[in-house]
């Protein structure tokens, strides 16, 4: 079974400062791994994902995140917090789905981080 | 645009009055979630439709049904609303072609946040 662990309910920056919410995942299998936003009452919308390849993945906003497998993280980060960015970020890991049994594959979500930001 | 629409994004509904929730989808995707999120909380699944194919999670109470009458719409079904069922709903589509050739990115609408009095 996969999870997915976000450190960090609150996270609180100054404007202009770096951001870092941090996620750590557990899976048996090779993972995808994604961010999604939620601006109050809206749905999700993706930041950015990682499938194979580069493991420094780039997103909308600025955002971008790291895969390291051996610290089994994918920490969110951007360079200069603006106020815009003051929103609740969930990330989330998908298993491969099973095989030819009518099921899709499916996203497990951390908690979510709420990130603050301040003048 | 393509999109994931929802209906409506605010429902008040009566205690134990049954509700639907709809969602419309115009990314022609195979797979169509819902998902509940109550306030804090990550969004949890409550079942999702693989083509026609219905999936429940185990742990989705009886109280939630779900309908698919073509590609493009999906509803949600509370038969007793109670208290405890008020949150947002969320559904979600996504492009699957089997494990070896698709990763699960999904797609959402923007909610329809549910009040039970």
């Amino acid at each position: 079974a996969q999870s997915v662990t976000q450190l960090g309910s609150h996270v609180s920056v100054s404007e202009g400062a770096l951001v870092l919410l941090r996620c750590n995942y557990s899976s048996s299998v090779p993972p995808y791994l994604f961010w999604y936003v939620q601006y109050p009452n809206q749905g999700l919308q993706l930041l950015l994902k990682y499938t194979t390849g580069a493991t420094l993945v780039k997103g909308i906003n600025g955002f971008e995140a790291e895969f390291k497998k051996s610290e089994t993280s994918f920490h969110l980060t951007k360079p200069s917090a603006h106020m815009s960015d003051a929103t609740e970020y969930f990330c989330a890991v998908s298993d491969l789905g099973p095989i030819n049994t009518g099921t899709a594959s499916k996203l497990t979500f951390g908690t979510g981080t709420r990130l603050q930001v301040t003048l | 645009d393509a999109m994931v629409i929802q209906n409506p994004r605010y429902q008040v509904t009566q205690f134990g009055k049954p509700v639907t929730l709809s969602c419309s989808q115009t990314l022609n995707h195979n797979v169509m979630y819902w998902y509940q999120q109550k306030s804090s909380q990550a969004p949890k699944l409550l079942f999702h439709y693989y083509d026609k194919d219905f999936n429940n999670e185990a742990d989705t109470p009886d109280n939630f049904q779900s309908r698919r009458p073509n590609t493009s719409f999906c509803f949600l079904d509370i038969r007793s609303p109670g208290l405890g069922d008020a949150a947002m709903y969320l559904c979600a589509t996504s492009r699957y072609l089997g494990r070896d050739f698709s990763y699960n990115e999904q797609f959402f609408g923007p909610g329809t946040r549910l009040t039970v009095l």
